[in-house]
């Protein structure tokens, strides 16, 4: 079975400019979260989709949006960029049919900002 | 609220030995997951291992096992014969449905 991926790997934007980053799970799991990690903050959630519906949300602002298709496919887009939003984007996809299903991760998007 | 605490920032281990990561965490939760991950230089969050909270024996795989002392709210990983390949930063972490709580990470070091 194939893993979780997402492109791109690497991405330089400039602040102001917006991004899109994308993620396929792994065939059969309907849910996608998606995580940012930076040095100061640890790994934090972002949101998560299921069956195209989101389903969950954390603590990051509006600039941050999501979207998944029916074939579970799922994107991610930043707008208005800030120095603040460089990280290591990891997405994860999982049956998530309960608390106890392991999610799966991606090899992460790496997003510098300048 | 979940939370996650992992105290040891870095540790150094000697090729072949075992080592033991710390992991507490804290839930009001009766039914809860605790998962370990490996994330090498390269990025990729790597699944080590599970442990639902109603499992009656401690989790293993491979050279991972789990000590998970439910009364402490302690889920340790121990690696046994560590490789120079496990050098790397290891997460541990809660999961609600699909919304995982990571703790701050441990980095492990294998000297040869």
């Amino acid at each position: 079975k194939a893993g979780v991926t997402q492109t791109p790997r690497y991405l330089i934007k400039t602040r102001g400019q917006q991004v899109t980053l994308s993620c396929s799970p792994i065939s059969g799991h309907r849910s996608v979260s998606w995580y940012q990690q930076t040095p100061g903050q640890g790994l934090q959630f972002l949101f998560e989709y299921f069956s195209e519906t989101q389903r969950n949300k954390g603590n990051f602002p509006g600039r941050f949006s999501g979207r998944q298709f029916s074939n579970s496919r799922s994107e991610m887009n930043v707008s208005t960029l800030e120095l603040g939003d460089s990280a290591l984007y990891l997405c994860a996809s999982s049956l998530a049919l309960a608390s106890t299903d392991t999610q799966y991760f991606g090899p992460g998007t790496r997003l510098t900002v300048l | 609220a979940q939370k996650i605490t992992q105290t040891q920032p870095g540790m150094f281990v000697q090729e072949k030995e075992a080592v033991t990561l710390d992991c507490t965490y804290d839930t009001s939760d009766p039914s809860y997951g605790l998962f370990w991950y490996k994330q090498p230089s390269s990025g990729e969050m790597i699944f080590l291992i599970y442990q639902g909270s109603y499992d009656q024996q401690n989790a293993t795989e491979g050279r991972y096992s789990l000590n998970f002392q439910k009364a402490r709210k302690s889920a340790n990983l121990v690696i046994s014969a560590s490789q120079l390949g496990d050098s790397a930063m290891y997460f541990c972490a809660m999961g609600d449905i699909a919304r995982l709580t990571f703790g701050g990470g441990t980095r492990l070091m294998v000297k040869p």
